[in-house]
């Protein structure tokens, strides 16, 4: 069974400062890794989508890596705003089976204070 | 472009009683429909799935069920709430599935 874990939980960071979230992934056949992000009460924004044949996507300010072998993510915020502050997700899809099936971390809350 | 629209944003019910939560797409077709439930504290999970009208997938046993009366409507229904199916639903879609999913703003559910 997949599992996915983010860490950390929750960081609080001043502005303007790297930030970099983690999300690993417990089986390495994976079609896709997803991240996205969440503002409280509100629904989920999708930042980027790498594919297993990718090792990186970039938008923006936001840049993603993926090394399936070793089941990581990596999520690189330059220049952190104010803007920035919410709860970021990883979801992983399955190579097989259920392939619509996403399966999620519980996310990294992040505050950016100024 | 593309846009999925999810109603109501809030809704307090007591026990026992039915639901009704809509989700609508736009701008595609064909689209495969998700609902998911985000618990306090925990990950979403996948509740529901559907490729096309009236096809429907069930990923957990549970109180509420599913339907597609068309391509691009996805409903999400209770006969009796239970005090455990309060929660945040979301719906989502994509254009098949394993491609980038795109959600709703959610629905807020309070039984009480």
């Amino acid at each position: 069974k997949q599992e996915v874990t983010q860490i950390p939980a929750a960081l609080s960071v001043p502005e303007g400062e790297n930030l970099v979230l983690n999300c690993s992934f417990t089986d390495s056949a994976i079609y896709n890794l997803q991240w996205f992000r969440q503002d409280p009460g509100k629904g989920l924004t999708s930042l980027l989508l790498i594919q297993s044949s990718q090792r990186e996507q970039t938008s923006g300010r936001i840049y993603a890596s993926l090394d399936k072998s070793s089941g990581r993510s990596t999520l690189y915020i330059a220049a952190s705003q104010p803007g920035d502050s919410a709860t970021y997700l990883c979801a992983v899809r399955p190579l097989t089976g259920t392939a619509s099936k996403l399966t999620f971390g519980t996310g990294t809350r992040l505050q950016v204070t100024l | 472009s593309q846009t999925i629209h999810q109603w109501p944003a809030t809704l307090v019910q007591p026990v026992g009683s039915p639901l009704s939560l809509e989700c609508t797409v736009e701008g595609t077709s064909n689209p495969n429909l998700y609902w998911y439930r985000q618990a306090a504290g925990r990950g979403l999970q996948l509740l529901f799935y559907s490729v096309g009208i009236g096809q429907i997938s069930s990923e957990v046993p549970q109180n509420l069920s599913a339907s597609r009366p068309q391509d691009r409507q996805f409903i999400l229904s209770s006969k009796k709430l239970l005090l455990s199916d309060s929660g945040f639903y979301l719906c989502a879609w994509s254009v098949s599935g394993v491609t980038e999913a795109f959600f709703g703003q959610g629905t807020r559910l309070t039984v009480v």
